[in-house]
């Protein structure tokens, strides 16, 4: 089963940042937090990951609570081609089995 | 990001035939590679992990002997849908990763069974 609850869907204004929230009381210590987008029949993408520290790339920022128990994804700019579900996962590390358990996941809907 | 292929995007296929879908790693080499399948309007489902040189690990629920799953080489992961039926038409989709923590996805392939 998933270890995380996000809701089933958020809209957005074009241009406007995109927050998207994750919770995942029961993480644990060795396990990171994923984030993933799928846009409507495609593979999942890649988006961004940590562990306690809050991250940035490109695409997106990841800020993770002190306690580590919620997360959130930060789109600064959501674009049309930014809506997709997106989904948040936590996983241990690759050398401890790796797999990744999906949830129902978040749809955005990004709006004119 | 890295590459993860797969082949083919999309089959069509008669009911009570095999088919076989192939999953590789373009640029990096994965002892491990993960199968997932996807129904319409729901989440990815994972179905099994593949492992290089050994016997793939199904999850509860997947039929091993319905969905066969090979991964020969270290860039190379098939999955066969054995007797295919129309309850077997789904998207599905394989992932792998380089050593460094992240996971890439294939662009899914869709199975339609007539």
């Amino acid at each position: 089963d998933a270890k995380t609850t996000q809701p089933p869907s958020m809209d957005c204004a074009e241009g406007r940042a995109a927050n998207l929230p994750c919770n995942h009381s029961t993480i644990s210590g060795n396990e990171y937090v994923y984030w993933y987008r799928q846009i409507h029949s495609q593979g999942p993408q890649y988006i961004i990951h940590g562990l306690k520290n809050n991250e940035t790339n490109e695409m997106a920022s990841l800020i993770i609570t002190e306690d580590r128990k919620s997360s959130t994804l930060i789109l600064p700019h959501a674009t049309l081609r930014d809506t997709a579900v997106y989904y948040c996962i936590v996983r241990p590390t690759y050398n401890q089995g790796g797999k990744l358990i999906f949830g129902q996941g978040t749809e955005l809907s990004v709006k004119p | 990001g890295a590459v993860v292929s797969q082949h083919p995007s999309w089959v069509i296929c008669k009911s009570g035939t095999s088919v076989k879908i192939e999953c590789r790693s373009l640029d990096f080499q994965a002892t491990t590679m993960f199968w997932y399948r996807q129904f319409p309007k729901q989440s990815l489902m994972l179905m099994a992990t593949s492992n290089e040189g050994s016997k793939a690990t199904y999850e509860q629920g997947v039929e091993k002997d319905k969905f066969l799953i090979n991964h020969a080489s270290l860039t190379l992961s098939t999955l066969t849908v054995t007797s295919a039926h129309p309850e077997d038409s789904s998207f599905y989709i394989c992932s792998a990763g380089p050593n460094t923590g992240e996971l890439f996805f294939g662009e899914g392939s869709r199975l339609t069974v007539l």
